[in-house]
């Protein structure tokens, strides 16, 4: 069975860090990118950051970028995001989930399967 | 960034409707649009890929058309366990935009 499942969150002071992690199976962790999405209590879902299979290749959000850091070990099948800086409006439910390659007319690119979610809470 | 507009942002109907989600792109992104669906408390999990292809395991009352910058989900019969929210998402492009999302409520 495909699955991803993290770990890592919980209650951080402003300006403090935070590693979040995502342990995968079932699927040959190396040849996917994974990608980190959050959601703020009550509100939509938002992109943060991808990472390529490789490890060589990583985008970010603007409202993280220089804060936060995504990374992989691909020898332990597990996705890494370091988390600086924290600001209050950080404070969301964070998944990962595998980049899936899918046809459909062509080659799609989808979020599939997802974890079930890892709470940071930013406040003092 | 490509910017991704849903609508209605919420809905009420009741159950064995057909109801119709739209989402629209701010330029074309060809037919590289997801929607997914979340239920409360839980991840969101795909629902349909390349605007109109049902994931495994997907009932076929949902299905999604469209192509460039203009897409739709439709459910041609709602069922309870169908009143949960749906997001569209782009993968034209990095960043991989979602959609602000549509709750589809009971009537």
């Amino acid at each position: 069975e495909v699955q991803v499942v993290e770990s890592g969150g919980g209650l951080v002071q402003p300006g403090g860090s935070l590693r979040l992690s995502c342990a995968a199976s079932g699927f040959t962790f190396s040849s996917y990118a994974m990608t980190w999405v959050r959601q703020a209590p009550g509100k939509g879902l938002e992109w943060v950051s991808t990472i390529g299979g490789s490890g060589s290749s990583a985008y970010y959000a603007d409202s993280v970028k220089g804060r936060f850091t995504v990374s992989r070990d691909n020898s332990k099948n597990t996705l890494y995001l370091q988390m600086n800086s924290l600001r209050a409006e950080d404070t969301a439910v964070y998944y990962c989930a595998k980049e899936a390659k899918l046809y459909s007319s062509g080659w799609i690119w989808g979020f599939d399967p997802w974890g079930q979610g890892t709470l940071v809470t930013v406040s003092s | 960034d490509i910017q991704m507009t849903q609508s209605p942002s919420s809905l009420s109907a009741s159950v064995g409707d057909r109801v119709t989600i739209t989402c629209r792109a701010s330029q074309s992104i060809s037919n590289y649009l997801n929607w997914y669906q979340q239920k409360p408390g839980k991840a969101p999990e795909l629902l349909i890929y390349g605007a109109s292809s049902l994931q495994s395991g997907v009932p076929s009352r949902f299905s999604g058309s469209g192509s460039g910058t203009d897409f739709t989900l439709t459910i041609s019969s709602l069922q309870p366990e169908d009143f949960v929210t749906y997001y569209c998402q782009q993968s034209y492009s990095t960043p991989r935009t979602f959609g602000q999302g549509t709750k589809v409520e009971i009537k």
